[in-house]
């Protein structure tokens, strides 16, 4: 079944130390999105690729950055993870901009 | 800027009956989209129902359906005869024409009881 992949489900690093989480889609979307989700709060857009064509939300800590090597992966690297960053992370996808997105499982990262 | 507020942090309802979620919203764009996606305890995210907001018609997928109120801007949710599996939080989403950002309402958790 065609679907968006998130991995590992639960991710558990130390505070500073670099974590990547992945993400994939056999859906063939041109449009792939990293969410960032605290404890009984909304998901919040952190960026987004247009194929690859990087948006990053004005918002967005510099602490934050991705990669989108190809169409069916990115990743989301937190190059010196805080307490604060401690959530669920969200992938999703859409076939093009504006269109309806897809949302992978998420990973859980805790940060100590 | 656009906003959505899920006035209803919580709500619960008799397995079979009906519940209705609340969802308010602002935009300056003529031409938008709003959703409900359903996110049930540690799974992920799903689709459930979505409105384009120059369809008059109300959309309808199943059990669910929505009181589209383009002029009061409100945007609810309604579940019929409710399901244990129903139980998650539900999250109303505005996304305008031409953007790709989703704007969610805070959530609003729904406990079915049997």
């Amino acid at each position: 079944d065609a679907m968006v992949i998130q991995n590992p489900r639960y991710q558990v690093t130390q505070f500073g130390k670099p974590v990547t989480l992945s993400c994939s889609q056999t859906l063939n979307h041109n449009v792939m999105y990293w969410y960032q989700q605290k404890s009984s709060q909304a998901p919040k857009l952190l960026f987004h690729y247009y194929d690859k064509d990087f948006n990053n939300e004005a918002d967005t800590p510099d602490n934050f950055q991705s990669r989108r090597p190809n169409t069916s992966f990115c990743f989301l690297d937190i190059r010196s993870p805080g307490l604060g960053d401690a959530a669920m992370y969200l992938c999703a996808t859409s076939r093009e901009s504006g269109e309806t997105q897809y949302f992978g499982p998420g990973t859980r990262l805790l940060v100590l | 800027a656009q906003t959505v507020t899920q006035s209803q942090p919580e709500m619960s309802v008799q397995e079979a009956e009906t519940v209705t979620l609340s969802c308010t919203y602002d935009t300056s764009e003529n031409n938008y989209y709003l959703f409900w996606y359903k996110q049930p305890p540690s799974r992920q995210m799903i689709l459930v129902i979505r409105q384009e907001a120059y369809k008059q018609q109300n959309a309808t997928e199943n059990r669910f359906s929505v009181n589209f109120q383009k002029a009061a801007k409100s945007f609810s949710l309604k579940i019929s005869d409710s399901q244990l599996g129903d139980t998650a939080m539900y999250f109303c989403a505005l996304r305008n024409n031409a953007g790709n950002m989703l704007t969610f309402g805070g959530g609003t958790r729904l406990m079915v009881k049997p």
